[in-house]
């Protein structure tokens, strides 16, 4: 059963710079899985940042993609996220989760218990 | 980008109801689409893949139709843990999106 669990600030001020990191447990992370960052603003919907292979190949969405940098350490069983320029339009709860290569039918079947980030001064 | 639509965005239900929710597609995605279930607090909970597959360990009153651009949601009796907000997303391409929601309420 794999395990993903979110970690970093919950607080980071405006212009400044977002880092989280997913620990995966249960699974190897080197395997057909693309590692994928989901946010959630407060009483909004989902929305998908990006994602990554354990090669180092990435996509991001285009309205992130400037201010986004998803990276991966196998070594450590981990990826990581950094959003920057932030502002208040960041503030969310961000999500990592186990995603299927493109075009596969599958989804998004385990993710981690999510972690709120507070963009404030 | 593919655009996903839900309707409605909200619906009130009583135990026992069929409930269906749909999703349009601005652009044909086959059958790479996705339905999640997420309760207040919690992480979302994949039901369906590829349109109509049931993910291990879903109750079998989930079920999913459709291909191309439109797609449906059906939950054949609904239970008091069933309350919650679905959404639907596409695996067509990237970004990977996803619909903006429904809120199955109690009515």
């Amino acid at each position: 059963q794999v395990q993903l669990q979110e970690s970093g600030p919950g607080l980071v001020k405006p212009s400044g710079t977002l880092s989280l990191t997913c620990a995966v447990s249960g699974a190897p992370i080197i395997s057909s899985d693309w590692w994928t960052w989901v946010r959630q603003p407060p009483g909004k919907g989902l929305e998908w940042i990006g994602e990554i292979y354990h090669g180092g190949n990435t996509n991001y969405n285009p309205s992130l993609k400037s201010r986004v940098t998803i990276s991966i350490d196998t070594s450590r069983s981990q990826f990581s996220l950094r959003l920057s320029s932030l502002s208040a339009a960041d503030t969310a709860v961000y999500y990592c989760a186990r995603g299927p290569p493109p075009r596969t039918p599958a989804g998004f079947d385990s993710w981690g218990q999510g972690t709120l980030v507070t963009v404030s001064s | 980008d593919i655009q996903m639509t839900q309707s409605p965005s909200s619906l009130s239900a009583s135990v026992g109801d069929r409930v269906s929710i749909t999703c349009r597609a601005s652009q044909s995605v086959s059958t790479y689409l996705n339905w999640y279930q997420q309760k207040p607090g919690k992480a979302p909970y994949l039901l369906i893949y590829a349109a109509s597959g049931l993910q291990s360990g879903v109750p079998s009153r989930f079920s999913g139709s459709g291909s191309g651009t439109d797609f449906t949601l059906t939950i054949s009796s609904l239970q008091p843990e069933d309350f919650a907000t679905y959404y639907c997303q596409q695996s067509s391409s990237t970004p990977r999106t996803f619909g903006q929601g429904t809120k199955v309420e109690m009515k």
